[in-house]
């Protein structure tokens, strides 16, 4: 079974901060997704990064993909209380050829709080 | 309105109590998945499905069943539900498998 480690696990912050969340693995994944998922609710894709090294901005969050594509991050900038959530990393494999093997693997989440 | 949507929301049973959840989308995806959500576990993946009659478990399927006789359908089968299996259930579809996932808006299951 492969891991997918996040971390921190909770984060508490004030409204400006930057706050940086990361994703490891001793796997490689041939691509890694992050959700982000508020209370009562299911969880909402945000990116997809799917080659080594890649970096993806989304406004005020920047996703890199590790060159080895075991690891991956999510940085906000100036955070606001509107991204307060639950952040997940999830990874996915492929076969040689290309093909899911249909499985996705999450990391535990991060608890962000962001206060005004 | 593209979605996915599960019934029921909220269900308390006791152990050994057959039941199911429902889960439906109407994106026409050929790929579907349950999930289930502790706290400190994130989402685990329990069932998948690649198409019509194709189903392969995920990383904890014990205790738990699904079929695929339809696309747009994919029910979650609890036979003999126990304590352990209390958790938050989503259900999941995406065009292409496990890329740009749609969640459902999550079944609490209690059982005591």
């Amino acid at each position: 079974t492969q891991l997918l480690e996040q971390s921190p696990q909770f984060l508490s912050i004030q409204e400006g901060e930057n706050l940086t969340v990361y994703c490891n693995s001793s796997s490689v994944f041939s691509s890694l997704q992050w959700y982000r998922q508020e209370p009562g609710e299911g969880p909402v894709l945000l990116v997809t990064v799917v080659t080594g090294g890649e970096v993806k901005k989304l406004k005020r969050l920047t996703f890199q993909f590790g060159d080895a594509r075991k690891d991956s991050s999510l940085h906000i900038t100036a955070a606001q209380p509107g991204d307060t959530g639950l952040y997940l990393c999830a990874g996915e494999t492929q076969n040689a050829g290309g093909t899911s093997y249909g499985k996705l693997t999450f990391g535990q989440g991060t608890i962000l709080t962001v206060h005004p | 309105e593209a979605q996915v949507t599960q019934n029921p929301r909220y269900l308390i049973t006791v152990t050994g109590k057959k039941l199911t959840v429902t889960c439906s989308q109407n994106m026409n995806h050929e790929y579907m998945s349950w999930y289930r959500q502790d706290p400190g576990l994130g989402l685990r993946q329990i069932y998948y499905s690649m198409n019509v009659e194709v189903t392969d478990k995920g990383d904890v399927p014990e205790g738990y069943k699904v079929s695929r006789k339809e696309k747009r359908n994919f029910p979650l089968i609890l036979e003999s539900p126990s304590p352990n299996q209390t958790s938050l259930y989503f259900c999941a579809s995406s065009l292409i498998p496990v890329y740009e996932q749609y969640f459902g808006p999550g079944t609490r299951l209690t059982v005591t």
